[in-house]
């Protein structure tokens, strides 16, 4: 059964700070999604990795993915508060996507 | 386009009552599936489907049904409903490669359930 742990689950930091999301699983796949929800809204997707040494940079969150290492970081840069939402990573597994629980990032100014 | 539609929003039913919950998406995907978010547990996914007329259950299939007659729709049905349903439900579709791999999934903005 494939599992997926995020951690921290919780992080609070302060804005100009850096700071990295971890997202493992337990079994092969080579696809992995990140996506930001806020408060109440429904899920954004901010990045698809799709191969083994894949990085994908938006504004101050870049994304990797190590296959073999089964494991996913999405390192933010110079924290802004507008940054504050909950990320998700997902990953891909016959025909479904195994999420995990997600990290609430909480950016204070 | 619309995207990923849901209705209702929000719902109130009491213990042993039936609804459906409707999604639609205008993007021609071929994927589309049904998830559960509860506090501190991530997305659950609870059925999905892969083309019309064609469903297969997820993580956590039971008390509810599904059915795809077109590409665009895909309402879930909770057949009675359990305090243990309680739950945001969220709808999403991609596209959808033979391979068994999918794109990115587009999330609809969810209902509220409240079962008492």
């Amino acid at each position: 059964e494939l599992k997926v742990e995020q951690n921290p689950l919780f992080l609070s930091m302060q804005e100009g700070k850096n700071y990295t999301i971890y997202c493992n699983y337990s079994t092969t796949s080579d696809r992995l999604y990140w996506y930001r929800q806020d408060p109440g809204k429904s899920l954004e997707s901010l990045f698809v990795l799709l191969s083994n040494g894949a990085v994908k940079q938006e504004g101050r969150l870049m994304a990797s993915l190590d296959t073999k290492a089964r494991l996913s970081t999405l390192h933010i840069t110079a924290a802004v508060h507008d940054l504050s939402a909950t990320y998700f990573c997902a990953v891909d597994s016959n025909y479904q996507l195994i999420w995990g629980a997600g990290t609430k990032l909480i950016i204070k100014p | 386009n619309a995207g990923v539609t849901q209705t209702p929003k929000f719902q109130v039913l009491k213990t042993g009552q039936s609804m459906t919950l409707q999604c639609a998406q205008d993007m021609n995907h071929e994927y589309m599936s049904w998830y559960r978010q509860d506090p501190g547990m991530g997305l659950r996914l609870i059925h999905y489907s892969v083309g019309a007329g064609i469903t297969d259950q997820g993580e956590v299939p039971n008390g509810y049904n599904v059915s795809r007659s077109t590409t665009e729709d895909f309402p879930l049905r909770l057949l009675s409903a359990a305090p243990s349903q309680t739950s945001v439900y969220f709808c999403a579709s991609s596209y959808f490669r033979t391979s068994g791999s999918s794109y990115e999934q587009y999330f609809g903005p969810g209902t509220r359930l409240t079962v008492t």
